[in-house]
């Protein structure tokens, strides 16, 4: 089966500076790639996907990459803000999308 | 309101008593799927459902057990718990595939044992 690696684990910034999570995936079929939110104690929230026809995809101060090539994709987060402070996870799947394979998760902290 | 919802919260039980969480969503989402979250391993897929009595194995559904004999209710069943079902379980779901945006139920934390 597919296999998620997610790193790092663990990722402090400074606000206002930016963040970068990255994962690769082992399967070149996989071709959906979302990522999730989750705050502490908290339900995880979609917050941006990509699709392998795309190679970069934008929603205000989050952008997610992806090389298909080396099967690696990445969330970058712009001007961080303290309410970023969560835990990140991306996930691999195959067009439809019914069978998924997650990360690790990365925990944020967003420093003030 | 639109939501997905679970229960029980909290379970605390013992080694081969059977349970079952029960999951539901008012959507009308023909996608649900159940998650299971642990430290240092994120989420793992158990199974997921693409329609009424439609299932499918996720990535880790030994010792688990689903039905969808109506479209709006997910149940899991745990025939025979061990300590090792220990978690943090999710339940989510989505309008037609899992690519659209899965809505997640609040969890449920299980300790077994």
């Amino acid at each position: 089966g597919e296999n998620v690696e997610q790193h790092p684990s663990t990722l402090s910034v400074q606000e206002g500076d930016s963040a970068v999570i990255k994962c690769t995936y082992s399967d070149s079929a996989s071709n959906y790639f979302p990522w999730y939110k989750q705050e502490l104690g908290k339900r995880p929230q979609l917050i941006i996907d990509i699709r392998s026809n795309v190679g970069e995809k934008k929603d205000q101060r989050i952008a997610v990459t992806l090389n298909k090539t080396a099967k690696h994709f990445s969330l970058h987060i712009t001007e961080t803000q303290p309410e970023d402070s969560a835990v990140y996870f991306c996930a691999a799947s195959i067009l439809p999308g019914n069978q998924f394979y997650f990360g690790t998760g990365t925990s944020l902290t967003v420093i003030p | 309101e639109a939501q997905v919802t679970q229960n029980p919260r909290y379970l605390i039980t013992v080694t081969g008593k059977k349970l079952t969480v029960t999951c539901s969503q008012n959507m009308n989402h023909e996608y649900m799927s159940w998650y299971r979250q642990d430290p240092g391993l994120g989420l793992r897929q158990i199974y997921y459902s693409m329609n009424v009595e439609v299932t499918d194995k996720g990535d880790v559904p030994e010792g688990y057990k689903v039905s969808r004999k109506e479209k709006r209710n997910f149940p899991l069943i745990l025939e025979s718990p061990s300590p090792n079902q220990t978690s943090l379980y999710f339940c989510a779901s989505s309008r037609r595939q899992g690519s659209e945006t899965q809505y997640f139920g609040p969890g449920t934390r299980l300790l077994v044992l």
